[in-house]
């Protein structure tokens, strides 16, 4: 019964190097999301996926991210070529249904990411 | 200009006042509405949800959407330490993605 998780909670990394932040969703639920949140700033949309649909990726900033979710649970989230702009909290979530009504959206406590 | 509004703060008030948070819209379309808070170092955790126009409450808070001036807000009253958070409005056109307020950092002295 816990809620969605990430992995790791803090990552440090250089600049120029990849990194995969990974989300375990709330079991049974079919849509991911994957927001970032610098500081003073509110979410930002990255990527959506729902059940075996396409991804929608239309806030994903740059080719340098992508994301990937393996057999409708976890998903990882990859970051190639880490630049300082990058540096965030990237916030996972996970809700049981389609974009419909008040289908609340269980967020994770978040990775933080810092690019040195 | 961003599609929704929102003061960052921070909001400092001391102990049970009443606590006005509010968010701004430009997208007519937006029929769901909702408020979010995170405590520091934690995920945004959904707090109240109001579709369309209207009041609604539960317990201490209240939120209130006046979609003629595409306006929406949060009332806290007898604000609590316990309160301080950073509360994110957020909201929807049907089958569309969530679109967030950068947030307002409230802090409740005691």
């Amino acid at each position: 019964g816990a809620g969605v998780s990430q992995s790791p909670s803090n990552k440090v990394t250089e600049k120029g190097k990849d990194v995969e932040l990974r989300c375990d969703p709330i079991s049974g639920h079919t849509a991911l999301y994957w927001y970032r949140q610098s500081l003073g700033q509110g979410l930002e949309f990255l990527i959506y996926f729902q059940g075996n649909s396409a991804p929608d990726k239309s806030g994903l900033p740059s080719d340098r991210f992508s994301a990937e979710r393996t057999g409708g649970s976890v998903s990882t989230l990859t970051i190639q070529r880490t630049q300082q702009e990058d540096s965030a909290v990237y916030l996972c979530a996970s809700s049981s249904a389609l974009l419909a009504g008040n289908n609340e959206q269980f967020f994770g406590p978040g990775t933080r990411l810092t690019v040195l | 200009q961003k599609e929704v509004e929102q003061d960052p703060g921070p909001l400092s008030v001391p102990e049970g006042a009443i606590v006005s948070l509010n968010c701004t819209y430009s997208n007519s379309a937006f029929q769901y509405f909702m408020w979010y808070r995170q405590y520091s170092r934690k995920g945004p955790e959904l707090l109240m949800y109001t579709y369309s126009s209207g009041n609604k409450e539960d317990g201490r808070f209240t939120a209130q959407v006046d979609k003629s001036s595409k306006y929406i807000s949060l009332f806290i009253r007898d604000s609590q330490p316990s309160d301080s958070a950073t509360y994110l409005c957020a909201m929807r056109v049907e089958g569309n993605k969530l679109v967030f307020g950068a947030g307002t950092i409230l802090r409740v002295k005691s």
